[in-house]
């Protein structure tokens, strides 16, 4: 049972360049989030999914689209990186029959240059 | 943009010291959720509320949910130097089922 994972752990990109940031969870949880974490201003919510076949806004969806490929996978796509995308992304996933205890993975350290 | 004010930004203290957080909102949360975040990690779940008034404890960490569902506190007791980290607040509005979100974070530190 590995929880949330997400992959890479790390990338640099161009600006310009477009690139996919790969999330799965195997607890068979209903709803996933990206999350976007920067110096001073927390975690903001980029886009979340309620479940297979439906995803929404969150805070920042600016330059980001996102795939919820299946119930596990949730990805998000940069389609031409900026260096304001330079930041920390967080996956998460939350089963909604209990609690709105959301468990994270590790993160994706991507700089854009 | 966020909507959650948490505050203070960062604390200095002593080992053995209490600490005190909150998180502020404009609007009317239905759920409060407190998380801790270890360099290089992603944030863990402390503590869940539900109910405004709610008063609940998970080892030396204590939250209650406000009884104006607008605020949420943290305390934590004779603080030992594994707690330095980030502390978040995140909250869940009325009617928007899915959405979380989050405040900015309190960096705790802790002087030798």
């Amino acid at each position: 049972n590995a929880g949330v994972t997400q992959t890479p752990k790390f990338q640099v990109l161009k600006t310009g360049q477009s690139m996919t940031l790969q999330c799965a969870q195997d607890m068979n949880h209903n709803s996933m989030y990206w999350y976007r974490q920067d110096p001073g201003m927390g975690l903001r919510l980029i886009y979340y999914s309620a479940s297979e076949g439906t995803t929404d806004k969150g805070e920042v969806p600016n330059g980001y689209n996102v795939s919820r490929l299946n119930k596990r996978e949730f990805s998000l796509r940069l389609e031409s990186a900026a260096p304001s995308q330079t930041s920390v992304y967080f996956c998460a996933s939350r089963t909604r029959l209990i609690s709105y205890e959301q468990y994270f993975g590790p993160g994706t350290r991507l700089t854009v240059t | 943009g966020q909507q959650l004010n948490q505050s203070p930004q960062s604390m200095f203290i002593q080992e053995g010291e209490d600490v005190s957080m909150n998180c502020t909102s404009s609007s009317i949360f239905n759920t409060w959720l407190w998380y801790k975040q270890d360099p290089g990690e992603g944030p863990v779940l402390l503590i869940a509320l539900y109910k405004a008034g709610e008063l609940t404890s998970n080892g030396r960490l204590t939250a209650q949910f406000g009884i104006t569902r607008k605020d949420s506190f943290l305390n934590i007791s004779a603080s030992i130097p594994s707690d330095v980290g980030i502390y978040f607040c995140a909250g869940r509005q009325m009617n928007r089922d899915d959405k979380i979100i989050f405040g900015k974070g309190t960096r705790l530190h802790i002087l030798p």
